[in-house]
């Protein structure tokens, strides 16, 4: 069963473009959902996080949408940029233990 | 620089042998985690431990094992390799009270 749904695996969007990336979660217990980054060769990092009593948080050109009631989330990167050609993967947590989508890799064309 | 160290970065390594992947932390996290990332199966956990001296087993704990003799140390060891257990292995911890976790470089193992 699989807890967290990504969705798209793969997106291309050109440079100053809007990148949206979607997830869905399962299970009503997970409390914290964040977002990380992935660059080749390297690990995942903290990109972006949001608690469900929110609905948005922005934090420069990246932006979490959250809908508690469809238990859904998602990324948005406003004007796109080849340097965020990356693997994104979001996360729902719940008592420290985080389950992962299955990650987008998207590259941004110049 | 504070954070997650692994080792090796990478290895090749025949089937049947033995390896163990260390992963050293210096940051004083209880908790830590083996991942392993295979492409489409985003990353899944091997196993954890939320302490020094306890582990637990995660989603894909079969052939592997892990130990927990301090805090800054959590190798991860694979008694006898298969083929299936290539793949990329990355190290994380999470801090007391923290709901991200950080990520070391990762170890990319090929057995063949």
């Amino acid at each position: 069963q699989q807890q967290v749904k990504q969705s798209p695996q793969s997106l291309i969007v050109q440079k100053g473009g809007i990148s949206i990336i979607n997830c869905a979660y399962e299970n009503t217990a997970f409390d914290y959902f964040p977002w990380y980054q992935q660059f080749p060769g390297k690990g995942p990092a903290l990109l972006i996080a949001i608690r469900p009593d929110v609905s948005e948080k922005k934090e420069g050109r990246f932006t979490i949408s959250f809908n508690k009631s469809a238990k859904q989330f998602s990324l948005h990167i406003m004007d796109s940029q080849p340097g965020d050609s990356a693997t994104y993967f979001c996360a729902s947590t719940n008592a420290g233990k985080s389950t992962f989508g299955d990650g987008t890799t998207l590259t941004v064309k110049p | 620089i504070a954070g997650i160290t692994q080792a090796p970065t990478s290895q090749i390594l025949a089937a049947g042998r033995r390896m163990t992947l260390r992963c050293t932390q210096d940051m004083r996290h209880n908790a830590m985690y083996w991942y392993r990332q295979d492409l489409g199966l985003g990353l899944r956990l091997i196993h954890y431990s939320n302490t020094a001296g306890t582990t637990g087993k995660g989603e894909v704990p079969d052939g592997y094992s892990v130990s927990r003799a301090n805090t800054d140390d959590f190798p991860l060891t694979l008694a006898s390799a298969v083929p299936s257990q290539t793949s990329v292995y990355f190290c994380a911890s999470r801090g007391p009270g923290a709901n991200v976790l950080t990520f070391g470089a990762g170890s990319r193992l090929t057995v063949l």
